[in-house]
């Protein structure tokens, strides 16, 4: 166990619809980062906030947003859903934002687009 | 552009056999590179975190190489179990970018032990 909680767990969607996924950081831990994750990819990076801030993101569109909360918890808000958005969405949280940090995630949340 | 490639995609051997498994990386240009664990539908799990001023670093039966001048990295396992049976991925944190939390993944190797 990584300390990193994600909700839900699973989710079904229709297409057009929003959607918001939410994550809790291991204690501690100031900094999160997105990823999704297509059936039988690697992970790709969405976003990192650091301290409630956005510190990098990577070639996913403006309907693909997020937010950071005083306490370092975070959501993933995806407006629009189109069917290629399902996917297992996996959180991850770091100490510090600093280059040697290790990544822990979260179990993620399957997210299915009908 | 910075990728990650992992081969074999998939590997099946007999319970007991040692195995390596291969990640290669475009850039030498690197904060560290780690290898996770992932069972079916499940999160990532933390394996071996590798500095880019290491070479190696080991844990139980798993050993992670690390050689940046040729662009690879190798995951030795030893004695394979049964239970080591999941995907392999492979995940570089390149330098320069503006975010320190961004890895690039390999698409991953899956491995099966039978018995």
């Amino acid at each position: 166990e990584t300390g990193v909680t994600q909700s839900p767990t699973h989710l079904i969607k229709t297409r057009g619809q929003q959607v918001t996924l939410r994550c809790s950081s291991q204690s501690g831990h100031n900094t999160v980062s997105w990823y999704q994750q297509a059936l039988g990819q690697g992970p790709q990076f969405i976003f990192q906030y650091y301290r409630e801030e956005e510190n990098g993101r990577g070639n996913f569109p403006p309907r693909f947003s997020g937010l950071q909360f005083p306490n370092y918890s975070s959501e993933l808000n995806v407006n629009a859903l189109e069917l290629d958005d399902s996917a297992l969405y996996l959180c991850a949280s770091s100490l510090g934002g600093g280059t040697a940090e290790k990544l822990f995630f979260g179990s993620g949340t399957q997210l299915s687009v009908l | 552009k910075q990728e990650v490639t992992q081969i074999p995609a998939a590997l099946s051997v007999p319970e007991g056999e040692n195995l390596v498994l291969n990640c290669s990386f475009t850039d030498s240009a690197i904060y560290n590179l780690q290898w996770f664990r992932q069972d079916p539908g499940k999160g990532l799990t933390s394996l071996l975190l590798i500095q880019s001023s290491q070479r190696e670093q080991t844990s139980g039966r798993l050993n992670a190489s690390l050689d940046k001048s040729s662009g690879r990295s190798t995951l030795y396992i030893a004695a394979s179990q049964p239970g080591d049976s999941a995907t392999y991925l492979c995940a570089v944190n390149y330098a320069g970018g503006t975010s320190y939390g961004k890895l690039t993944f390999g698409q991953g190797t899956i491995l099966t032990v039978h018995p």
